[in-house]
């Protein structure tokens, strides 16, 4: 098992450019979750998905973030135009099961986003 | 709104010391989970409590869910520096069994 597998691990870009951030979830888990974790506010939820179906992404920032999971296998994180303050690690994790009670999540490596 | 406190923030003891790091809530969780973080990689999970007042062993780590199911502790025995890492807490609410509401974490250094 591969585990849940992110790219790129480091991302450096200027501000106002495009970033897209890449997630394949564990092969059979049905549903992904995309967080964004800064010493300051510790790990946030910014979407997640069950079956490929987007359910809740009030954790979105703003309009410059936009996720899809095309199939059970791919997911994306585009942030459009990219700011300094979006520099974080962004987080992709996959679970199996609907409950939190069913099993934990399975986090990626993460990628390290630095806007200048 | 940060609505679990986990607490001390850091803790740096020697090897072979025991220690507790707390995780506080007003709110009840339909179940808790423990995670440890290592630089540069993404949280692994350690336990899910879900009965109040149950306690869960892994090895040389305790964990307990407070009986309101409001609270959880973490125990470490004879710490090693394998044991260094950011613990993480997150609640899982009654009402939404997918969103978990995270803790900001305790970051543990065990000097051998």
């Amino acid at each position: 098992d591969a585990g849940v597998i992110q790219s790129p691990r480091h991302e450096v870009t200027e501000m106002g450019q495009e970033v897209t951030l890449r997630c394949k979830p564990i092969s059979g888990h049905n549903s992904l979750f995309w967080y964004r974790q800064t010493m300051m506010r510790g790990l946030e939820l910014l979407i997640y998905f069950n079956n490929n179906v987007p359910i809740d992404d009030s954790g979105m920032p703003e309009d410059r973030f936009s996720a899809k999971m095309p199939n059970a296998s791919f997911s994306t994180l585009k942030i459009q135009p990219s700011e300094p303050r979006d520099s974080a690690v962004y987080f992709c994790a996959s679970r199996l099961g609907a409950k939190t009670t069913d099993y934990g999540y399975t986090f990626g490596s993460g990628t390290r986003l630095t806007v200048v | 709104t940060q609505l679990l406190e986990q607490s001390p923030q850091f803790l740096s003891i020697q090897e072979g010391e025991n220690l507790t790091v707390y995780c506080n809530s007003s709110s009840v969780f339909s179940s808790l989970q423990w995670y440890r973080q290592e630089p540069g990689e993404g949280p692994v999970l350690l336990v899910t409590v879900v009965t109040g007042g149950e306690v869960k062993k892994l090895k040389r780590l305790t964990f307990q869910f407070g009986d309101a199911r409001k609270d959880s502790s973490l125990h470490i025995t004879a710490a090693q520096p394998g044991d260094t890492g950011l613990y993480l807490c997150a609640g899982a609410g009654a009402g939404n069994n997918r969103k978990l509401i995270w803790g900001l974490g305790t970051s543990l250094a065990v000097n051998p």
